[in-house]
């Protein structure tokens, strides 16, 4: 069966860097567009970014863009997002997200892993 | 950037029928994606492209797309729908996955 599990959140200071991972299995993780989605405690969901199957594009959102990179190992199955400069913001649940469609740019999100907490605390 | 409209809150009595809209400017031109989410528990998508249900997801979920409303539609609602919904949908003029801010369906 489809799993994604995160890992990497915890407690970190502000300014700080930090590399979350996605460790997947049970499908064909070089066929599917992948994402990171973020959800602060109490708040809804927000799209943080996405990466093409193969790894050649990536997008992401405004409120981390130079911050923080999305990129994958489709020989580790592996998705990561590292995120420098953190700020109190950034603080929330991190999940990592399969697209729905192989090889197919941005669609909807079939499965999602469990979330890593992140906490930005001085 | 392209924003998303869902009411906060929407009730509904259990048997009865909850309607759960998202707006958006020319909505019916893009592919609307639904989630429920449950306290602690990651989102599940319960819709893709506006009426497509995933397996699993029981018939009584129904979508449409239309004009400037995205519309989930739950029928004979049970206990166990109760969950934060969200739309989604991708915005290629900014190349954003953009959701809507959730609704919260409670079931009297």
């Amino acid at each position: 069966q489809v799993q994604l599990v995160e890992s990497g959140g915890g407690v970190v200071q502000p300014g700080r860097s930090l590399r979350l991972s996605c460790v997947t299995s049970g499908f064909t993780f070089s066929s599917y567009g992948m994402h990171w989605v973020r959800q602060a405690p109490g708040k809804g969901l927000e799209w943080v970014a996405v990466i093409w199957f193969d790894g050649r594009i990536q997008y992401y959102a405004d409120s981390v863009k130079g911050r923080f990179t999305i990129s994958r190992d489709n020989s580790k199955n592996t998705l990561y997002l590292q995120m420098n400069s953190l700020r109190a913001e950034d603080t929330a649940v991190y999940y990592c997200a399969r697209d729905g469609i192989t090889f197919g740019g941005v669609n909807y999100f079939d499965y999602w892993g469990q979330g890593t907490l992140v906490t930005l605390s001085s | 950037s392209y924003v998303l409209t869902q009411p906060p809150s929407v009730s509904v009595a259990p048997g009865k029928t909850a309607r759960i809209t998202c707006g958006g400017n020319n909505i019916e031109n893009k592919g609307v994606h639904w989630y429920h989410q449950k306290p602690g528990q990651a989102p599940v998508v319960v819709m893709y492209y506006d009426n497509d249900r995933p397996s699993g997801i029981p018939e009584r979920f129904s979508g449409s797309n239309s004009g400037n409303t995205a519309t989930l539609t739950i029928s004979r609602v049970e206990a166990g729908d109760e969950a934060d919904y969200y739309c989604q949908v991708w915005d290629s003029s900014s190349d954003h996955v953009v959701f809507g801010a959730g609704t919260k369906l409670t079931v009297l």
